[in-house]
């Protein structure tokens, strides 16, 4: 069926450490993925996102990589600060009857220790 | 813009008890869903509103109706709530493939 898996769960770093987050997608017509991150008791909010035709996108600290072979993509977030600090969904665009629909993993804790 | 706007933003039920959220957006988007949150099992989408006058169903529609009002209005009813639909709901709009805008919430709880 239609799936993400996003791994791992819960993540811990130290403060300028790097962190990574990976996503499986299954359905192979996916062409877009989008990044979400979730502040404790806010909305999912946009923070990056990267179409089929491109294999990385960065903006500043963050950075998200694509294998449409492996049907997986990556955040990559460097110098880790406190503030980033949340929860962290990925997403990939899936098709039903010619309707375009997101699917969510189930999301990564990250925890940045000062 | 106020973006994407849900009400009420709590609410408490009990068994079997019947409720309808709304969500309105004002950007003109064509595509609405309806997610539903809980702990470790990230964001499922119950049904989705592709344009005005069509919706499917997502991940987990079981216990669940929905009413696309217009192209602004998008509502989610349940009928006879249960338990195990004590969740949090987002509401969320896009236009084609573009990004997702949320709403703020509405944390339900069935008793």
């Amino acid at each position: 069926g239609e799936n993400v898996e996003q791994h791992p769960s819960t993540l811990s770093v130290q403060e300028g450490d790097s962190a990574v987050i990976k996503c499986t997608y299954s359905d192979s017509a996916s062409n877009y993925f989008p990044w979400y991150k979730q502040e404790l008791g806010k909305r999912p909010q946009l923070i990056i996102d990267i179409r089929s035709n491109v294999g990385e996108k960065k903006d500043q600290r963050i950075a998200v990589t694509l294998n449409k072979t492996a049907k997986h993509f990556s955040l990559h977030i460097t110098e880790t600060q406190p503030e980033d600090s949340a929860v962290y969904f990925c997403a990939a665009s899936m098709s039903s009857g010619g309707y375009n629909k997101l699917i969510f993993g189930a999301g990564t804790r990250l925890a940045v220790h000062p | 813009n106020a973006g994407v706007t849900q009400t009420p933003k709590f609410q408490v039920l009990k068994t079997g008890q019947s409720m309808t959220l709304q969500c309105a957006q004002d950007m003109n988007h064509n595509s609405m869903y309806w997610y539903r949150q809980d702990p470790g099992m990230g964001l499922r989408l119950i049904y989705y509103s592709a344009s005005e006058g069509t919706t499917d169903k997502g991940e987990v529609p079981n216990g669940y109706n929905v009413s696309r009002l217009n192209k602004r209005e998008f509502s989610l009813r349940l009928e006879s709530a249960a338990p195990s639909q004590t969740s949090v709901y987002f509401c969320a709009s896009r236009q084609g493939g573009e990004k997702l805008f949320f709403g703020s919430g509405t944390q339900l709880s069935v008793l």
